[in-house]
């Protein structure tokens, strides 16, 4: 059982917009900033926020945003290609680990 | 920028010791706030972190795998190594080395592109 909490699978149409969730609590989420990662299997991950910033080379129809102990990752405009796996991960304070979410698998009708 | 890239034996016996090196170029790790972390994807399963170790020396564990892992700084000043004892099927995996530093931290900004060990039955 994975730390973070996210959505096992979200689906979409072409130009919707969707919203992946990380759930954590106060000693993960609730201190520090989400990194969210694109992984298009069988290739490694490629970090598409930083907390509410968006690397270089990213669209901007990636955003990202916190409440509390809840992250989010919305695509404004999805695309076939984002149909891929992202996941959430972030640093836990009070165990000193890294943690990471369960992946969410985004579709894209 | 930077680049990291994985090495190691793609194939590993039951109970033996697996290495891997990460490689890095384009930074340094005795940059202050300069972390490197060890990620591994058994195969149609999720990321799990390893271990970490950052700039000042400090090294940190997956608790459930503590015991059998030891993250230090390679021979070279631009390699870290990974070793994991007593491997086990389950410890097939694609192994991936990362990077995170004070400007993103605690989030992810550079990826290698991973190593594939295979642990047989």
């Amino acid at each position: 059982q994975s730390a973070l909490t996210q959505e096992a699978s979200v689906s979409g149409t072409v130009g919707q917009k969707v919203t992946l969730t990380c759930i954590g609590n106060s000693n993960n989420i609730g201190t520090y900033d989400v990194g969210w990662y694109q992984q298009i299997s069988p290739g490694s991950p490629k970090t598409v926020m930083f907390g509410d910033s968006l690397p270089s080379g990213i669209p901007d129809r990636f955003s990202g945003s916190k409440s509390a102990t809840t992250a989010s990752l919305t695509i404004s405009g999805l695309q076939p290609e984002d149909e891929a796996d992202y996941y959430c991960s972030t640093w836990d304070h009070s165990r000193s680990v890294w943690v990471f979410g369960g992946g969410t698998k985004l579709t894209v009708l | 920028q930077g680049t990291l890239w994985e090495s190691g034996p793609a194939l590993v016996k039951a109970t033996q010791t697996l290495t891997l090196t990460c490689t890095f170029s384009g930074f340094s790790l005795d940059t202050t706030g300069m972390c490197l972390i060890w990620i591994r994807q058994p195969p149609g399963k999720a990321l799990e972190w390893l271990a970490r170790i950052d700039w000042d020396g400090d090294v940190y564990y997956n608790t459930s795998l503590k015991t059998r892992l030891t993250l230090s700084r390679g021979s070279s000043k631009t390699q870290v190594a990974l070793t994991m004892t007593n491997m086990d099927p389950v410890d097939t995996a694609t192994y991936f080395c990362a990077r995170t530093h004070s400007v993103v931290y605690p989030t992810i900004d550079l990826w290698g592109r991973g190593t594939l060990v295979t642990v047989p039955a």
